[in-house]
């Protein structure tokens, strides 16, 4: 079975750009989240959807957002970019019942210069 | 305080030694733990979950839960090579986030 998808693997934007990173989850799981990882920290939770729903926030900006699409893939947009956005973001997927295991994909890695 | 605390490291072990890896939480609901694997330049792998507390255990790896003292640890026993790796602890709180540790750098020498 396929694992967590995640396009593209690597990003290169500039300042005040907008970007969107995709995300489809293993098949049969309905809940998708992101997370951004900088160099040397552990994840940082951004996002969570379940069925199409918004099921938690992480402590960032407006100029992040989100969605989840009927076939459970999601996209996550940041809009605006700071160099301080330059992360990896992840992407993972569980079930959907609460504290789940999660499984990520590979992530992008975005670079703003 | 940070809500999961760990070791940054580098933890240096030899190889064939047990590692023991650590991490601390501080929110005193959380029901739900797991340690996951992050080889430099790749995303998280998990290792495994606990929920209860006490040993659980799959294959060279034990999972140790202590909820009284909110601690959690990851013993990886003969240690090899190739679990030179991040170890990162991660936690459910009663939010129902899943919050991430720094990661602990374990470094097994051949």
């Amino acid at each position: 079975d396929a694992g967590v998808t995640q396009s593209p693997t690597h990003l290169i934007k500039t300042r005040g750009q907008h970007v969107t990173l995709r995300c489809s989850p293993i098949s049969g799981h309905k809940s998708v989240s992101w997370y951004q990882q900088v160099l040397g920290q552990g994840p940082q939770f951004i996002f969570q959807y379940y069925e199409k729903e918004e099921r938690g926030r992480g402590n960032f900006p407006d100029r992040f957002s989100a969605r989840q699409f009927p076939n459970y893939s999601s996209e996550l947009n940041v809009n605006a970019l700071l160099l301080g956005d330059s992360a990896l973001y992840l992407c993972a997927s569980s079930l959907g019942a609460p504290q789940e295991t999660q499984y990520f994909g590979p992530g992008t890695r975005l670079l703003v210069l | 305080q940070k809500e999961v605390e760990q070791n940054s490291g580098p933890l240096s072990v030899p190889e064939g030694a047990i590692a023991s890896l650590n991490c601390t939480y501080s929110d005193r609901g959380s029901q739900s733990f797991f340690w996951y694997r992050q080889y430099s330049g790749k995303s998280p792998e998990l290792i495994m979950f606990i929920y209860s507390n006490g040993d659980k255990e799959d294959g060279r790896f034990t999972a140790q839960l202590n909820k009284a003292s909110q601690y959690v640890s990851l013993l990886i026993r003969d240690s090899q090579p190739s679990d030179s790796a991040t170890y990162l602890c991660a936690v459910y709180n009663q939010g129902g986030k899943l919050i991430f540790g720094q990661g602990t750098e374990l470094s097994v020498k051949p």
